[in-house]
C-alpha cells in the first residue's frame, strides 16, 4: 500500500522567512495531494491541494510543487508569519485503492516573531 | 453547508472498557474515513466506507475494533475491550466518491483517554 514519508518533523523559523516541508510517496498510481494544516485541538483543514497533472500550484504565500518521477511533493511558506504556526500535514490520494487517503507523520511549525 | 459532525468530543473509560463513537459526514458524501491520530503523529486510517461498503480496513485491530456504515450514511466505531495504546484522537473524514479527487473534511474528532 500508499506510505508516505515527511520531513522535517519539526521547523523553526522567524517570522518573515520561507518554511519549506518535503514529502516522499510510494504509490506511482496516487494521483492527489492535499495538505492540511492543523491547529493545537482542531481539526485537519486543507490549505492547498495539487493534482498529477500539474508540477506547481500557488495560492498566496502557499505553494505546492510535485515531481512524479521522483515521487516527491513539497509545501512552500513564504513570508511566514505567526499564525502560521501549526501542525502540517501532507497525504496522498490513491483512486486504485478506492481514493485512501494516506497521510505523513506531520511536520510541527514554529514561526518567531 | 454543514460540515462533519463527531461526537462525543471527549470520552475517558477504564482500560477493558467499551466506547463507541459516532460521526455524521457531510450530506451526499458516499466516502467515509475513520483515522486514529495518536499525540505527536499523522492520522492513520482505520477504516474507509464507500457508501455501506468497506474499501479497505486493512489497519483495523478486528479483534478489538468495529465499525458499521449503516444505510451509508452516519457511521459508529466501537472499540471493545479498550487497552492503553487506544488513547487517541479520533477524526471521521468524508468526501465526494468519483474519479476527481476532492477535499476531504474532517470533523472535530473524539478525544478518547484509557486509564
Amino acid at each position: 500500500g500508499e506510505n508516505v514519508e515527511q520531513h522535517p518533523s519539526t521547523l523553526s523559523v522567524q517570522e518573515g522567512d520561507s518554511a519549506v516541508i518535503k514529502c516522499t510517496y510510494s504509490d506511482s498510481a496516487s494521483n492527489y495531494f492535499p495538505w492540511y494544516k492543523q491547529e493545537l485541538g482542531k481539526r485537519p483543514q486543507l490549505i492547498i491541494d495539487i493534482r498529477s497533472n500539474v508540477g506547481e500550484k500557488k495560492d498566496q504565500r502557499i505553494a505546492v510543487t510535485l515531481n512524479k518521477t521522483a515521487k516527491h511533493f513539497s509545501l512552500h511558506i513564504t513570508e511566514t508569519q505567526p499564525e502560521d504556526s501549526a501542525v502540517y500535514f501532507c497525504a496522498a490520494s490513491t483512486p486504485v485503492a478506492g481514493n485512501k487517503l494516506t497521510f505523513g507523520g506531520g511536520t510541527r511549525v514554529l514561526v518567531k516573531p | 453547508e454543514a460540515g462533519v459532525a463527531q461526537s462525543p468530543r471527549y470520552k475517558i473509560i477504564e482500560k477493558r472498557q467499551s466506547v463507541a463513537f459516532w460521526c455524521n459526514p457531510i450530506s451526499g458524501h458516499a466516502t467515509l474515513y475513520w483515522y486514529q491520530q495518536i499525540l505527536g503523529q499523522g492520522p492513520k486510517l482505520l477504516i474507509q466506507f464507500q457508501n455501506n461498503g468497506v474499501v479497505d480496513d486493512s489497519q483495523l485491530p478486528k479483534d478489538r475494533f468495529s465499525a458499521e456504515r449503516l444505510k451509508g450514511v452516519d457511521s459508529t466505531l466501537k472499540i471493545q475491550p479498550a487497552k492503553l495504546e487506544d488513547s487517541a484522537v479520533y477524526l471521521c473524514a468524508s468526501r465526494p466518491a468519483g474519479a476527481l479527487n476532492t477535499e476531504a473534511f474532517f470533523g472535530q474528532g473524539t478525544r478518547l483517554t484509557v486509564v
